[in-house]
């Protein structure tokens, strides 16, 4: 099946700071997506980005299918963005691969 | 409000007594899906139905089923629970790739 590693496994920063969480996957897919999943448990859809880049407020995805990686960017940071988020890569054929996710402190 | 809905949100039970987490969503989407998440392993793939009466094993299938009788609805049984199964579970729908998740229900098993 296909993999997806994502990086770096843990992030903290401090708030205000900016960074970049990336996501790699091993074979073609036709979907691909970011979630975040903050400290209630709750799965949110960021974006939806098999392809192309996308923005919305501070945050905003890469994804250049044809290597295989797609990247989300976090910009000004705040304490609420911390949790987990996740790359989930899929096919038409129905399955789906979540990454292990990248664990995000923002310190105040 | 677009929206899948799980329940129970929270469940305790015990070793073989069998249960169904069902999921509902309102979208008319024809995709759903169910997930487990465990420490350290993120999300795994349970059961998808790509539509009415098609289901499909995921990653980690075993001790699991699922039915698709209707589109909005798409359930998950657990035949004879054992303490391995023990987890948190996701349902989630979609269309043409953009998923929506359930809140989730967390499953005990003692």
């Amino acid at each position: 099946g296909i993999q997806v590693e994502q990086s770096p496994p843990d992030l903290i920063l401090q708030e205000g700071a900016n960074s970049t969480l990336r996501c790699n996957f091993s074979d073609s897919v036709n979907n691909l997506q970011w979630f975040h999943q903050n400290p209630w448990g709750q799965l949110i859809n960021l974006f939806y980005i098999p392809s192309g880049t996308k923005q919305n407020g501070r945050l905003s995805a890469t994804t250049v299918a044809t290597e295989r990686y797609s990247l989300l960017y976090i910009s000004s940071s705040q304490t609420t963005d911390s949790g987990v988020y996740f790359c989930a890569v899929g096919t038409n054929a129905g399955k789906s691969t979540f990454g292990d996710g990248t664990t995000l402190t923002v310190k105040p | 409000e677009a929206q899948v809905t799980q329940n129970p949100r929270y469940l305790i039970t015990v070793t073989g007594k069998k249960l169904t987490v069902t999921c509902s969503q309102n979208m008319n989407h024809e995709y759903m899906s169910w997930y487990r998440q465990d420490p350290g392993l993120g999300l795994r793939q349970i059961y998808y139905s790509m539509n009415v009466e098609v289901t499909d094993k995921g990653d980690v299938p075993e001790g699991y089923k699922v039915s698709r009788k209707e589109k909005r609805n798409f359930p998950l049984i657990l035949e004879s629970p054992s303490p391995n199964q023990t987890s948190l579970y996701f349902c989630a729908s979609s269309f043409g790739g953009d998923y929506t998740f359930g809140s989730g229900t967390r499953l005990t098993v003692v």
